[in-house]
């Protein structure tokens, strides 16, 4: 089944303690992103890939870092989270950046405290 | 990035009835997509128009690109219950996307 998988789905962490949320997908896309959803918001996007060690800023990076050694996966890292990066993030795929449909991950809630 | 707004915020609707949210971009968009977020679930793809003008149908919703590529519209008619949800568009590229349209339904 094509899919993009997240892990944690859920987490509560403290501020400071550096997280890594994973995101893999099957499709062979070459085109990833991770995305914050807040409420009034909608989504907004973090960073993205357009493919193996590609990696650029999207709207809202400041506090988080990415990695993309492997086409299946896209870490998103939080070296010190704080109270506002607390937040549903998902992580999408696609074939490229602009044709084609993106498939989204089932979303990762994080809360900061 | 590009701005994309979207309107209403929130929309609620008599089951029934018709209604349709507008997105709107500040630049040119080289196509947009919708999507559609069940309350607790993530987002999914429902259509892409690429053409200036274009007009697309998926059963009961009717997707509109307009004719300088700057703003789009989702029409349903005859809301179900099972329409509710958030709406989202997003312009291609320099990926962006609205805030979206939650939609509530009144049985």
């Amino acid at each position: 089944e094509a899919q993009v998988t997240q892990n944690p789905r859920y987490l509560i962490t403290v501020t400071g303690k550096k997280l890594t949320v994973t995101c893999s997908q099957n499709m062979n896309h070459e085109y990833m992103s991770w995305y914050r959803q807040d409420p009034g918001l909608g989504l907004r996007q973090i960073y993205y890939s357009m493919n193996v060690e590609v990696t650029d800023k999207g709207d809202v990076p400041e506090g988080y870092k990415v990695s993309r050694k492997e086409k299946r996966n896209f870490p998103l890292i939080l070296e010190s989270p704080s109270p506002n990066q607390t937040s549903l993030y998902f992580c999408a795929s696609s074939l490229d950046k602009v044709a084609y449909e993106q498939y989204f991950g089932p979303g990762t809630r994080l809360t900061v405290t | 990035g590009q701005q994309v707004m979207q309107i209403p915020q929130y929309q609620h609707v008599q089951e029934g009835e018709d209604f349709t949210t507008y997105c709107n971009s500040s630049t040119t968009l080289s196509n947009i997509q919708w999507y559609k977020q069940r309350p607790g679930g993530h987002p999914v793809f429902l259509i892409q128009l690429v053409k200036s003008g274009e007009v697309k149908k998926q059963k009961r919703l009717t997707f509109q690109f307009g004719e300088a590529k700057k703003n789009s519209s989702l029409h349903i008619t005859a809301t179900q219950t099972t329409d509710v949800g958030t709406y989202f568009c997003a312009g291609r590229g320099k990926l962006s996307f609205g805030a979206g349209t939650t939609v509530t339904v009144r049985a």
